[in-house]
């Protein structure tokens, strides 16, 4: 079955810019999508199609994708950033797939 | 303002049965997919189920192929997912999605299976 995989976590300073790579083979045909998880919280999507933001999410959130790998960036990240982040894709047959998460510390 | 809620969770034995239910509303239900999302008790997100908007198509995680099935009811803007044959492994907290790209979620509902 289909696999995608990120880093298990990802340690940035307030300020600093955190990145969240997302590996998959089908990467290149498929689009990645982003999702931002805090504690005892619904996932919020922050990044769609590739590199698409959602309105209403904050302009230091962006990704990019280039050949098998998706990456996250949050450019000066913040406190209130802290929280789970899950990349999504799906297979030729219009499965779904998560990679397993990163957990996102700013501190 | 899309809403999702979710209801229909609960407790039940291993090889039972639950129906889940997601009440949508702020958008034209009948125009986009919807998918179902699970999350064991401290572990990551697992898609398990997408359906079309007009119930054409129907996909489904390896995991519960077989035992669960979606579906919807476009008259009433609701969604559906029986789940039969419950095994403790499918204790999460369940939430609908809106779109086969997840743009918006419900706060869930949890299962727990375990007799």
């Amino acid at each position: 079955s289909y696999e995608l995989t990120q880093p298990p976590s990802v340690s940035v300073s307030p300020g600093q810019t955190a990145r969240i790579t997302c590996s998959g083979d089908a990467l290149p045909k498929k689009f990645a999508y982003w999702y931002q998880q805090k504690s005892g919280q619904a996932p919020v999507m922050v990044i769609y199609e590739d590199n698409k933001r959602p309105s209403g999410i904050p302009e230091r959130f962006s990704a990019s994708t280039s050949g098998t790998m998706a990456t996250l960036t949050i450019s000066g990240a913040q406190v209130e950033d802290e929280g789970d982040y899950y990349c999504y894709s799906t297979d030729d047959s219009g499965v779904g797939v998560f990679a397993r998460g990163t957990k996102v510390t700013v501190l | 303002e899309v809403q999702l809620e979710e209801s229909g969770g609960g407790l039940v034995q291993p090889g039972g049965s639950l129906r889940l239910s997601c009440a949508a509303s702020g958008f034209t239900f009948g125009n986009y997919a919807m998918s179902w999302v699970r999350q064991a008790p401290g572990k990551g997100l697992e898609w398990l189920s997408g359906i079309t908007s007009s119930s054409s198509n129907t996909y489904y995680a390896d995991s519960v192929k077989g035992r669960f099935i979606m579906s919807r009811d476009n008259s009433k803007n609701t969604l559906h997912l029986q789940m039969d044959s419950l095994r403790a492994e499918d204790t999460a907290i369940y939430y609908c999605a809106l779109g086969g790209y997840l743009a918006y979620w419900g706060q869930g509902t949890l299962v727990t299976v375990s007799s």
